[in-house]
């Protein structure tokens, strides 16, 4: 069965980092591109950045660009978003999807809550 | 980047058909062929319904139908039942990546 697993999200201060975490299952990543949106609470959907199938391509939201990174470490079938310089408007759940082909998010985990706060 | 304008919520009784809009760019909708429609229960995850403006995955019912015309395309829902009531948002591809309306809450009176 084809799965996504989110995990790193916690209560960071304003300015810190934190890493994400999408543990893959049922499908290997290479060939599949893999995306991360999040959701502020009551909010939502906000697309935050997507990875192709190949890996050679990587695309980020305005509102993350230069601040987030997305990886994937095929070896361990898992996709990860390197989140620095965090600021109180990145509270949200994010969720990590699997695509069909580029841009269609076609299987989603449960998400991980990442709070910003003081 | 501004989301796609969707009605912040339709409603409609059982049996009956409800349509939401999704208003964009020629930069986006209006642009390319990508449209797809999610479908989220509170406190879950949101669910591919509708991919390519009017393509079904394996799985969704019929009563779920997609168009475009222009810069907006449209969410059909026929045959309205209790369970779908939920949030429904849009997205679109644009060339700097993905784009998703603000959301629609669906009332099943």
């Amino acid at each position: 069965e084809v799965q996504v697993l989110e995990s790193g999200g916690g209560l960071v201060q304003p300015g810190g980092s934190l890493r994400l975490s999408c543990a893959a299952s049922g499908f290997t990543l290479s060939g599949n591109a893999m995306n991360w949106v999040r959701q502020a609470p009551g909010k939502g959907l906000e697309w935050v950045a997507s990875i192709s199938g190949s890996g050679g391509s990587i695309y980020y939201a305005d509102s993350v660009e230069g601040r987030f990174t997305m990886s994937r470490d095929i070896s361990k079938n898992t996709v990860y978003l390197q989140m620095n310089s965090l600021r109180a408007e990145d509270t949200a759940l994010y969720y990590c999807a699997k695509d069909n082909s580029w841009l269609v998010l076609e299987r989603w985990g449960q998400g991980t809550l990442v709070t910003v706060s003081s | 980047q501004s989301a796609l304008t969707q009605p912040a919520s339709v409603s409609g009784s059982p049996g009956q058909s409800i349509t939401i809009s999704c208003t964009g760019t020629s930069s986006d909708v209006g642009g390319y062929n990508y449209v797809s429609w999610y479908q989220q229960h509170p406190g879950k995850a949101p669910k591919l319904l509708i991919y390519d403006v009017n393509t079904r995955p394996s799985g969704v019912s019929n009563r779920f139908s997609g168009s475009k015309s222009g810069n907006t395309a449209s969410l059909t829902i026929s045959g309205l039942q209790a369970e779908d009531e939920a949030d429904y948002y849009c997205s679109s591809y644009r060339t700097s990546g993905l784009v998703f309306g603000g959301g629609t809450k669906l009332t099943v009176l």
